[in-house]
C-alpha cells in the first residue's frame, strides 16, 4: 500500500517571500513518482512539478523547486518569490506500481499575505 | 489540446435517484482515472480504464457505483441509488501512458438531499 503525508493543514507566507511545504511517503515499488498539485478554491486541480524517483537531480520549475530525500522518503516543495496567485490548497501525490494511480496526501492550505 | 472536460459541473439530487456523470479525456490519452474528493481531503482513487477496459476497481467503488468507457473516448461514473455519503466532488483524470502526468477536469460536485 501506497501512502502520503502532509503533517501541515495550513502555512502561509508573505507575498516575495519563501515557503517550504513538508511531504513525507511510503511505498514498496522501486518505480514511482511524486507530483505536487495545486488546486485553486472551485478550480481545477493544476499539476505543480514532477519527480522521477530514480533521478538523484531534484525537479525545479520556475519559482518552484523540490528537495526529494529518497532515503528518508521526503519529498518538499519551495515556493520562491511567492505571489498572491500561489494561494491555494496544495497536496503531495505519489504514483506507482502497475496503474500509476495517485496517492494523495490531505493536503495544505497556503495563504499568500500582501 | 482542449483539457480534460467533466459534464456536468453541479448536480443535486435527491437521496435514491440515481446520477450519471460525464467525463471527455484529451484526445489521444489511453489513460482514464476515476476520483472522489470529499471536504477537507485529497482524492482517493475510484478506478481507471486504459482504453476500453476497466482494469481496477478500488473497494470503494460498491455496487451501487458503475464506470464504462465505450470505444475508449469518453467515460461515464454512474450512482445507482444514492445515498448522504455519496456527496463530494467526483474528479476524472487522462494521461497519455501510464508514467506520464494525470491531468484533471473541474469535476462534479454531487449533492445529496
Amino acid at each position: 500500500a501506497q501512502t502520503v503525508t502532509q503533517s501541515q493543514p495550513e502555512m502561509s507566507v508573505q507575498e516575495a517571500e519563501t515557503v517550504t511545504l513538508s511531504c513525507t511517503y511510503d511505498t514498496s515499488e522501486s518505480d514511482y513518482y511524486l507530483f505536487w498539485y495545486k488546486q485553486p478554491p472551485s478550480r481545477q486541480m493544476i499539476l505543480v512539478i514532477r519527480q522521477e524517483a530514480y533521478k538523484q537531480q531534484n525537479a525545479t520549475e520556475n519559482r518552484f523547486s523540490v528537495n526529494f530525500q529518497k532515503a528518508a522518503k521526503s519529498f518538499s516543495l519551495k515556493i520562491s518569490d511567492s505571489q498572491l496567485g500561489d494561494a491555494a490548497m496544495y497536496f503531495c501525490a505519489l504514483s506507482g506500481g502497475s496503474n500509476y494511480k495517485l496517492t494523495f496526501g490531505k493536503g495544505t492550505l497556503l495563504t499568500v499575505n500582501p | 489540446d482542449t483539457g480534460v472536460s467533466q459534464d456536468p459541473r453541479h448536480k443535486i439530487t435527491k437521496r435514491g435517484q440515481n446520477v450519471t456523470f460525464r467525463c471527455d479525456p484529451i484526445s489521444e490519452h489511453n489513460r482514464l482515472y476515476w476520483y472522489r474528493q470529499t471536504l477537507g481531503q485529497g482524492p482517493e482513487f475510484l478506478t481507471y480504464f486504459q482504453n476500453e477496459a476497466q482494469l481496477e476497481k478500488s473497494r470503494l467503488l460498491s455496487d451501487r457505483f458503475s464506470a464504462e468507457r465505450p470505444k475508449g473516448s469518453f467515460s461515464t461514473l454512474e450512482i445507482q441509488r444514492t445515498e448522504q455519503g455519496d456527496s463530494a466532488m467526483y474528479l476524472c483524470a487522462s494521461s497519455w501512458t501510464a508514467n506520464q502526468p494525470q491531468h484533471f477536469g473541474d469535476g462534479t460536485r454531487l449533492s445529496i438531499l
